[in-house]
């Protein structure tokens, strides 16, 4: 069965400082693989996905990720954060046809 | 358009009463996922129903919890008993079809007393 590992809990950020993100997942074929993110009182919004192609995936919000198939990783960068992207940032891995299998959330807070 | 819809947004309940709460998908949407999210523990997979074929039980955490999803459309969790650790945040998400990303409803806020 699929998993997916999000190892940072939460993480601080100054306001225009680069991000990342990581995400670590477990599945025996090329998953699909998904970030989304969840403001305060907001719902799940999807940031990106991969499911094949270039390895480097942009997004909404100046977000990107990267598939690195050798460390089972997708990690999410942003260059310079700004004080909107305080959120609830969730990895997902959905193989083909199956469920989609949701890390536990690392939650962004953003300081001035 | 109309996105997912999930109600009631907000149930608080007593120990051992059952609850429904429900789902509607976005119209054409063949995949269907019920999620929990409690404090700390990101989003548990409850279960996934993927057009007309047998639904994928396997995250549901006992048998005080069902689900169905009636004429490929509209989704209703059952929680028999509810006990005070059922209270979470029950999201429902859609999608066009399989390995699509998911469209997420604003949940259903259910507290146990």
């Amino acid at each position: 069965a699929q998993s997916v590992t999000q190892p940072d809990i939460h993480i601080t950020v100054s306001e225009g400082a680069s991000l990342e993100l990581r995400c670590n997942y477990s599945y025996g074929a090329t998953p699909y693989l998904f970030w989304y993110v969840q403001s305060p009182g907001q719902g799940l919004q999807l940031l990106l996905k991969y499911f094949s192609g270039d390895t480097l995936v942009q997004g909404i919000k100046g977000f990107e990720a990267e598939f690195k198939r050798s460390q089972s990783s997708f990690n999410l960068r942003k260059p310079s954060v700004h004080w909107s992207d305080a959120a609830e940032y969730f990895c997902a891995v959905g193989p083909q046809g199956q469920k989609v299998t949701f890390g536990t959330g690392t939650k962004l807070q953003v300081i001035p | 358009g109309a996105g997912v819809s999930q109600s009631p947004s907000n149930k608080v309940t007593e120990k051992g009463k059952d609850v429904e709460l429900r789902c509607d998908p976005i119209s054409g949407h063949t995949a269907l996922y019920w999620y929990r999210q409690s404090l700390g523990q990101g989003l548990e997979f409850l279960i996934y129903f993927q057009g007309n074929s047998a639904p994928d039980k396997s995250g549901l955490p006992s048998d005080r919890f069902s689900a169905e999803r009636t004429g490929g459309s509209v989704s209703t969790l059952t929680i028999q008993r509810t006990q005070q650790e059922d209270s979470a945040v029950y999201l429902c998400a859609s999608s066009p079809y399989t390995d699509s990303p998911l469209h997420f409803g604003n949940g259903t806020r259910l507290t146990v007393t």
